[in-house]
């Protein structure tokens, strides 16, 4: 099945400071979705960025799919930008079904 | 805004013990993802579900079953409950807006069996 590899699996930034998470997939996708886990659990989608780029405030997101990766900048940090952030691809098109990578835990630190 | 509940937050069960995790969607979605959530690796997808009396196998059905007998619920089965199972539970459901799909997940819970 697919790879989908995310880096770096930690990051601690003061606050103010702008980050880039990278995301990288094994195979064509159809669908590539970026979500934030705050520290309580809580996953909430951010993006769904098959293709292009995509800014929401603070937040952008650009996938190159011809080279199989995406990347989530987060600028201006704030301490509630701490948690986890998953990239999650769809390889199968219309059945929804999400390949998760593992991660990248970013600590904001005031 | 849909909402997705888990009914219970955190459960601790016995090993050997039958384990109900109950999610409910306040929307009329066909669509619904049981995932378990493990340190380093990621949320992995265990059943999945496009309507009622539907379901279909995910990556890592092994040790569990699902039932939908209503639209709105999607119940996750431990038939025997083994420690190897102690997770993170995550429901989700996907919702279409304008065209583009999105997944809304439950709060999750947090299963440990003893």
């Amino acid at each position: 099945g697919i790879q989908v590899e995310q880096s770096p699996p930690d990051l601690i930034l003061q606050e103010g400071a702008n980050s880039t998470l990278r995301c990288n997939f094994s195979d064509s996708v159809n669908n590539l979705q970026w979500f934030h886990q705050n520290p309580w659990g809580q996953l909430i989608n951010l993006f769904y960025i098959p293709s292009g780029t995509k800014q929401n405030g603070r937040l952008s997101a650009t996938t190159v799919a011809t080279e199989r990766y995406s990347l989530l900048y987060i600028s201006s940090s704030q301490t509630t930008d701490s948690g986890v952030y998953f990239c999650a691809v769809e390889t199968n098109f219309g059945n929804e079904k999400l390949t998760f990578g593992t991660g990248t835990r970013l600590t904001i630190i005031p | 805004d849909v909402k997705v509940t888990q009914s219970s937050r955190y459960l601790v069960k016995r090993t050997g013990e039958k384990v109900f995790l109950e999610c409910v969607q306040d929307m009329d979605h066909e669509n619904m993802f049981w995932y378990r959530q493990d340190p380093g690796l990621g949320l992995r997808l265990i059943y999945f579900s496009y309507d009622v009396k539907m379901k279909e196998k995910g990556d890592i059905p092994e040790g569990y079953s699902v039932s939908r007998e209503k639209k709105e619920r999607f119940s996750l089965i431990l038939e025997s409950a083994s420690t190897n199972q102690t997770s993170m539970y995550l429901c989700a459901i996907t919702s279409r807006d304008r065209g583009v799909y999105g997944y809304t997940f439950g709060s999750g819970t947090r299963l440990t069996v003893v």
